[in-house]
């Protein structure tokens, strides 16, 4: 089974930051990787598909890279918002495991 | 528009049996294939089961290997999952959410349902 293993657990950030969160897979997926989204209380919301592809409807703020073992998730400039947990999905074969998650919060 | 109803959740005894359903809606149902996702409280999101859009194919986590069942009625475009033998470590919020096209990713999720299993 493919692990996957984000970085940092918690982040404290300014608003307007740029802010990066990693994610790293225990053996090459391509670019079989999803981020989410998730609100206390709420579900998770899709960010990016296939490493870099931004869902509809999503700011244009955030951004997703990488290949093979290593990505990255970008918000160029931190908003209020954005106040989350994030986590990446490896989308390459089942079982389809998520990262531990990554706590967003404003300084 | 999208839309997931998660139902069933509740409390249930440890080695007991719930059943949590999912009504689809605003989408070709039986085109996309849907996935089980669930959330212990105060932990991460973990994956459970992903069903084909035919139904014929299905994926289960190891931790609920031979206990839980997904299974789909793409006539009524419901979701189900039969949770069997359930445990203390079972308790969780159930989120069904919808496949990416033809990708693993979920794109549209429910609100969930609370499974509590507890003595």
């Amino acid at each position: 089974d493919i692990q996957m293993t984000q970085s940092p657990s918690s982040v404290s950030a300014s608003v307007g930051d740029r802010v990066t969160i990693t994610c790293r897979a225990s053996q090459g997926i391509s670019s079989s990787l999803a981020w989410y989204q998730q609100k206390p209380g709420k579900a998770p919301k899709l960010l990016i598909y296939a490493a870099s592809s931004l869902q509809s409807g999503v700011p244009s703020r955030f951004s997703g890279s990488g290949f093979g073992t290593d990505f990255t998730l970008t918000i160029s400039s931190l908003q209020p918002d954005d106040v989350a947990t994030y986590y990446c999905q490896q989308a390459d074969s089942f079982p389809c495991s998520f990262g531990q998650g990554t706590k967003l919060e404003i300084k | 528009e999208v839309q997931l109803l998660e139902s069933g959740g509740g409390l249930v005894q440890p080695g007991g049996s719930l059943r949590v359903s999912c009504a689809a809606s605003g989408f070709t149902f039986s085109s996309y294939a849907m996935t089980w996702v669930r959330q212990a409280p105060g932990k991460g999101l973990e994956w459970v089961s992903t069903v084909s859009g035919g139904g014929g194919t299905k994926y289960y986590a190891d931790s609920v290997k031979g206990r839980f069942t997904v299974s789909r009625d793409n006539s009524k475009t419901i979701l189900l999952l039969q949770m069997n033998s359930l445990r203390v470590e079972d308790t969780a919020v159930y989120y069904c959410a919808k496949a990416l096209g033809g990708k693993i990713s979920s794109d549209s999720w429910g609100q969930g349902t609370l499974v509590t299993v507890s003595s």
